[in-house]
Order: structure tokens, then sequence, then C-alpha cells
């Protein structure tokens, strides 16, 4: 299967804590994002990379959220000092071309205790 | 606002047909997206249409676009029990970004 892949599904975690959350894109695609989705919402943008630059940032993301995209390949996201507000679906998407088709992996499910 | 809006809920029966609602923000943006999501699973890109377009059909889903409201629509014909999800439409704002609506749960009964 080539499709983007999220790695854990499932995370839980006391708060204090730090997580990270890697996402594999699809190889070819250039461009990657994170979101973020609580329940009954939609998705929120966090950051998004072209290759391995970072070219922007949310005001969701706080100091205690970085993202990283070595080598333009995979990306990490890590959150520091969790916080019960962090509970939420953290979401993976990647793409390419002007057309911006964003195709999305399953998922990192947070739960900070 | 900011927000781009949808409507809660959609109940339907079985090959009637559904239409979903989403007003959006941004005049300028240059594509409007329909994405399906399923329980425990990520987004699912159905359908798009650029911003110079007012239709756009693709077998059983119709998307309809009014710039002067900043309203899109989806059309599902013959809605089958298996299209029950959650439908967030988006709009791309600035070079890159997609913005997302809050949702719309169809469910379709037998």
């Amino acid at each position: 299967d080539t499709g983007v892949s999220q790695d854990p599904r499932h995370k839980i975690t006391k708060r204090g804590q730090n997580v990270t959350f890697r996402c594999d894109p699809i190889s070819e695609h250039n461009r990657l994002y994170w979101y973020r989705q609580t329940l009954g919402q939609g998705p929120e943008f966090l950051t998004y990379f072209q290759n391995e630059a970072q070219l922007e940032k949310s005001r969701l993301l706080s100091d205690r959220f970085s993202a990283e995209r070595p080598k333009g390949s995979f990306s990490t996201l890590e959150i520091q000092r969790t916080e019960q507000g962090d509970s939420a679906m953290y979401l993976c998407a990647s793409s390419f071309g002007r057309l911006e088709k964003l195709f999305f992996g399953s998922g990192t499910q947070l739960s900070v205790l | 606002g900011e927000d781009v809006e949808q409507s809660l809920f959609l109940s339907v029966r079985e090959g009637d047909s559904s239409v979903i609602n989403c007003t959006y923000t941004d005049s300028s943006s240059t594509y409007l997206y329909w994405y399906k999501q399923e329980p425990g699973a990520g987004l699912q890109l159905l359908t798009y249409i650029f911003s110079n377009m007012d239709m756009k059909q693709d077998q059983r889903l119709t998307v309809l676009l009014n710039k002067k409201d900043k309203h899109l629509s989806l059309r599902i014909a013959d809605t089958q029990t298996g299209d029950s999800a959650i439908y967030f439409c988006a709009e791309k704002r600035g070079f890159q970004k997609l913005v997302f609506g809050t949702g719309t749960r169809l469910l379709v009964s037998p």
C-alpha cells in the first residue's frame, strides 16, 4: 500500500509527558501537512512542509509543538509537556502539484490523561 | 469571519438524493473540495471544483458553486447506505493551505 501512513494509531499519555508521532507520506509527494481534529470539528491546519522546509505554522501551534521533516521524506510531530487540551486526532496529509489534492493518513488519536 | 460553515446533520432514505451545503469565506479561493470521512479513518477526497466553474459532475456526485454568495453544494444521487459518513467542504486559502468546514454527518437509512 502506498498511501500515507501514520504511527502510532493510538497514544495514551499522562499530562506533562512528551509524545512524538510519525508520518510517512506518499513517496513522490513533496508537500506534507499536519492537521488536528477534535470531536465534532473539521481538521484544523497546524503546519506544512515543502520538501524539508517548514513554510507555514498556525497560531494553534504553541511553543510546545515542533515538527520536522528531515531530508524531505517522513515527518515527525512532537508535543512537549502534554496538556489535556492536546487530546485530539492528529492527521497527516501529503500532496503534489498545483491542484492541492490532499491524501490523508488514518491519523494518530492522542488521549492525555 | 474565518469559519467555513456547514449544516451539522442530514438524514435521507436509500435511493433519495442528498444535498450537502457549505458557505465558505474567501472569495479568492481558487479551488474548493469535498472530502468524506468514515468512522476512525482519515479524510478521502471525493471531488473538487475550480473557482471559475459553476458546476462539475462526477458519476453520482454533482458540485454546484455560487461564487457571488460563496456557496458550495454537493449532491449525491441515488444515495446508498455506504454513503453514510461525515462530509467536509474545504477551500484553498493562500498558496497551499486548505481550510475545512465543520462537517455534515449524513445518515442514510434503508
